[in-house]
């Protein structure tokens, strides 16, 4: 079976610093990834994804990730922090050859400080 | 515009009864899929559908129904039977079954009992 785990709910930065969202994971075959961002009130919107292709991914608003087999993590980076990117940010894990078993990660709440 | 759309926003319904959440996209996809999310949770999967006239159940597909009569529809229907359905729902669409493509989401319905 596979399980996702964001290791932290929140995380506070100030605006212009670097911001790290940790995520790892557990699967039993290759997997892929993703990381999806979520406004208040809003639907998910896609950050980037992994499928077995260039270990780091470039995803949208300056956001990227680097998949490590060794560690089972899948952590999302900005080097830079902006206010627009507070949201809730979510990992999701998806086993290779599985009979379709998605499973998300509980998010963690990212907040800009001034 | 291409997209998913959902409706209504807000839903308030009284115990005992069933409601509809209506989901709708443009995007000419083949699979659409159902999520509930839960304050603190990620999302987990209700139903989904790869092709119009079938679908399957997720996690958690007890007390929910679905149709798939139309490419671009997906009702889901909150029977009396769902324990605790007050939630926030999640519409996605993708443009084959596989769970590996990119989902995109609809801006979601919240859903109230009272």
């Amino acid at each position: 079976a596979q399980s996702v785990t964001q290791l932290d709910s929140h995380v506070s930065v100030s605006e212009g610093t670097p911001v790290l969202l940790r995520c790892n994971y557990s699967s039993s075959y290759s997997p892929s990834l993703f990381w999806y961002v979520q406004h208040p009130n809003k639907g998910l919107q896609l950050l980037l994804k992994y499928t077995s292709a260039a270990t780091l991914v470039k995803g949208i608003n300056g956001f990227e990730a680097e998949f490590k087999k060794s560690e089972t993590s899948f952590h999302l980076t900005k080097p830079s922090a902006h206010m627009s990117d507070a949201a809730e940010y979510f990992c999701v894990v998806i086993p290779s050859g599985s009979a379709r078993q998605l499973t998300f990660g509980s998010g963690t709440q990212l907040t800009v400080l001034p | 515009d291409g997209g998913i759309t959902q409706s209504p926003k807000y839903l308030f319904r009284k115990e005992g009864q069933n409601v509809t959440l209506s989901c709708e996209q443009n995007l000419n996809h083949d699979a659409m899929y159902w999520y509930r999310q839960d304050p603190g949770q990620g999302l987990r999967l209700i139903y989904y559908s790869q092709i119009v006239n079938d679908f399957q159940k997720g996690d958690i597909a007890e007390g929910y129904s679905v149709s798939r009569e139309k490419k671009e529809s997906f009702p889901l229907t909150v029977t009396s039977a769902q324990k605790n359905p007050t939630a926030f729902y999640l519409c996605a669409s993708s443009s084959t079954g596989g769970f590996t493509d990119t989902q995109y989401f609809g801006p979601g319905t919240r859903l109230t009992v009272l």
